[in-house]
């Protein structure tokens, strides 16, 4: 596609809900980031995906966070019994996967909400 | 984990002045970066900038590794550079504030 797209745009859901998020990364893209984003703790790194390994997952806020990718493409991010401070909102970006050096280019977000 | 501190947290200009943002860094690192997002929330990564000095138009930045800072230079600054710029350092890509930059037409 032309860019990274992300679905769904918004996500409203109840305490103790499983959720998934989806990111559609720029076609040929080998790498993939995914990114939270919230009032509380700003901006933080997840995790990243090189082809359909993540090498480092340790930037995941707890064991209720998974993500996956496949096919060397589109990413999922899963997560479980989610909590009020889950409610975020969640970026992904892709880049051509030469390395950090390579330029990431963004997806528009999942708003996500947990009540 | 590193620490990562931005200044100013605001900054208002007139349209057509220029500015510096700063990104200071605790511990020595081997990956800077530094994005915008404007204000409908879209991210854009701007520099990768480990060390030296890159410019892309009106915009350069410059990264002193061994003074632990990087410097974000706008020049004659437009209403569409508004939004907050931010700085992330290291391999866990660890975040500053950010920096709310907002230009006055």
């Amino acid at each position: 596609g032309a860019g990274v797209s992300q679905s769904p745009s918004n996500k409203v859901t109840e305490k103790g809900k499983d959720v998934e998020l989806r990111c559609d990364p720029i076609s040929g893209h080998t790498a993939l980031y995914w990114y939270r984003q919230s009032l509380g703790q700003g901006l933080e790194f997840l995790i990243y995906f090189q082809g359909n390994s993540a090498p480092d997952k340790s930037g995941l806020p707890s064991d209720r966070f998974s993500a996956e990718r496949t096919g060397g493409s589109v990413s999922t991010l899963t997560i479980q019994r989610t909590q009020q401070e889950d409610s975020a909102v969640y970026l992904c970006a892709s880049s051509g996967g030469g390395g950090v050096q390579e330029t990431q280019y963004f997806g528009p977000g999942t708003r996500l909400l947990v009540l | 984990g590193i620490q990562v501190e931005q200044s100013p947290p605001d900054l208002i200009l007139q349209e057509g002045a220029n500015s510096t943002l700063r990104c200071n860094f605790s511990d020595s690192v081997n990956n800077l970066q530094w994005f915008h997002q404007n204000p409908w929330g879209q991210l854009i990564n701007l520099f990768y900038i480990p060390s030296g000095t890159k410019q892309n138009g009106r915009l350069s930045a410059t990264t002193v590794a061994t003074e632990r800072y990087s410097l974000l230079y706008i020049s004659s600054s437009q209403t569409t550079d508004s939004g907050v710029y931010f700085c992330a350092v290291g391999n866990d890509m660890r975040f500053g504030a950010g920096t709310r930059l907002t230009v006055k037409p």
